[in-house]
């Protein structure tokens, strides 16, 4: 139990354009899902918490504008960069909390992102 | 806010040697500490976790970790490596508005 998957697992797109990345509990309700941002050799740094039916609580420095996160259910959140550029190349890990367990967060495998 | 220190970045041991990999964390109540791993390219696997009782806690792959409040710390450990074990270890700490900090994370190397 407790799976969460991400789709696409990677993507390239030209720089300038939109892309989005999906991030679903398959088996269970998550209120809270997380995201983060990995670049190469590094740590994971949280980007954001989503919460369902409410805006996301952005982590300093990210720009809200750019990265758009929508959480419309309860299985789903979804990771919108926009505008891409080449700096933004980076791996997104997304996660989700089960709801009335606190503390425990389950990964999705992640999405490689290339902008060209 | 809470934090994480994975005070080595690489480590190299031989197959079949002990392992131990260092997490120091910072946090004013009680922490909830995780580690995972990361092979290339992957996503995290839950290793083990502490939320609280007993200090030692023992994980999948044979692993353990111990946590020691009296030095902020949070070791992980196997007594005896095999090469797939080599991959990226994160430590990680939840607080209580749920959001969890990372480790910069240790990279194992297993020689044969």
């Amino acid at each position: 139990g407790a799976v969460v998957s991400q789709h696409p697992s990677w993507v390239i797109c030209k720089s300038g354009t939109s892309v989005k990345i999906e991030c679903r509990s398959l088996d269970f309700q998550a209120t809270t899902m997380f995201w983060y941002r990995q670049f190469p050799k590094q740590s994971l740094m949280l980007m954001a918490t989503s919460n369902e039916g409410s805006k996301a609580t952005y982590e300093q420095g990210v720009e809200k504008d750019k990265f758009l996160i929508n959480h419309a259910s309860l299985t789903l959140s979804t990771l919108t960069v926009t505008s891409a550029h080449p700096e933004d190349s980076s791996f997104y890990i997304c996660s989700a909390r089960i709801e009335g367990i606190s503390y425990e967060q389950y990964f999705g495998p992640g999405t490689r992102l290339t902008v060209t | 806010a809470q934090s994480v220190t994975q005070p080595d970045i690489h480590i190299t041991v031989s197959e079949g040697a002990s392992l131990e990999l260092r997490c120091n964390y910072s946090y004013g109540a009680t922490p909830y500490l995780f580690w995972y791993v990361q092979s290339p390219g992957q996503g995290l696997q839950l290793l083990l976790k502490y939320f609280s009782g007993d200090t030692l806690v023992q994980g999948i792959k044979g692993f353990e970790a111990e946590f020691k409040r009296s030095q902020s710390s949070f070791n992980l450990r196997k007594p005896s490596v095999h090469w797939s074990d080599a991959a990226e270890y994160f430590c990680a700490v939840a607080g209580n508005n749920n959001d969890m900090r990372f480790g910069a994370g240790t990279r194992l190397t297993v020689k044969p």
